[in-house]
């Protein structure tokens, strides 16, 4: 079966630190992978997918970047954190040609 | 511009039938989706529609109008673990890496 792991579950960091969080699947092969950016009490916002290695999608213009070096990894990278990149973040994995989308446990991420 | 609206919360009591609804406003679209996310919990999947029509999945069954733009999610028999977040959300399709684009969420709230 399918897991999806995502680390750390709580990070605080300071304005102006760097950041990344890492997320990896196992049990499939060539996913579509996401990362999504949750506020309180809103919905998710899409900020990157990957469709296979190396390629990325950048959906909002921010300070984040993302990489997937490895078919199973996805990784969200900033150089300098801001206050407004907290959030609570999501890593999700769809098979190619599938509808569902499996959502990792998630960060929460507070920048003070 | 891209939108989903749904109402941001729905009380009601165990047993009794709810439902929420979302109209969207996308720039691409191949199905509504809808996940249910418990507080402090990722998002799970709960139901997909393609095609106009009802789909039913135990309790929840789900609503699509293609012509309408319009889609509900209907949940019944209330339990009090149906206590959480409903979010519906637009499938763009293969060709665009089966990215969602979700709606800001329905709080569902079941009273004894």
């Amino acid at each position: 079966s399918q897991t999806i792991h995502q680390w750390p579950a709580t990070l605080v960091q300071p304005v102006g630190s760097p950041l990344s969080l890492e997320c990896t699947v196992e049990g499939t092969s060539n996913p579509n992978l996401y990362w999504y950016r949750q506020a309180a009490g809103r919905g998710l916002q899409l900020l990157f997918y990957s469709v296979g290695i190396g390629q990325i999608s950048s959906e909002v213009p921010q300070n984040l970047s993302a990489s997937r070096p490895q078919d199973r990894q996805f990784i969200l990278s900033s150089k300098k954190l801001l206050l407004s990149d907290s959030g609570f973040y999501l890593c999700a994995w769809s098979p190619g040609p599938g509808n569902e989308q499996f959502f990792g446990p998630g960060t929460r991420l507070t920048v003070l | 511009g891209q939108s989903l609206e749904q109402p941001s919360e729905v009380t009601a009591v165990e047993g009794a039938i709810v439902q929420i609804n979302c109209t969207y406003q996308t720039s691409g679209f191949y199905g509504l989706s809808w996940y249910q996310q418990h507080d402090g919990g990722a998002p799970t999947f709960l139901s997909y529609n393609a095609l106009d029509g009802l789909e039913e999945t135990g309790r929840f069954s789900s609503f699509l109008s293609r012509s309408d733009s319009y889609g509900y999610l209907l949940l019944q028999e209330l339990q009090m673990k149906d206590s959480a977040s409903y979010f519906c959300a637009v499938n763009k399709g293969e060709a665009a890496g089966n990215k969602l684009t979700f709606g800001g969420g329905t709080r569902v709230l079941v009273k004894p």
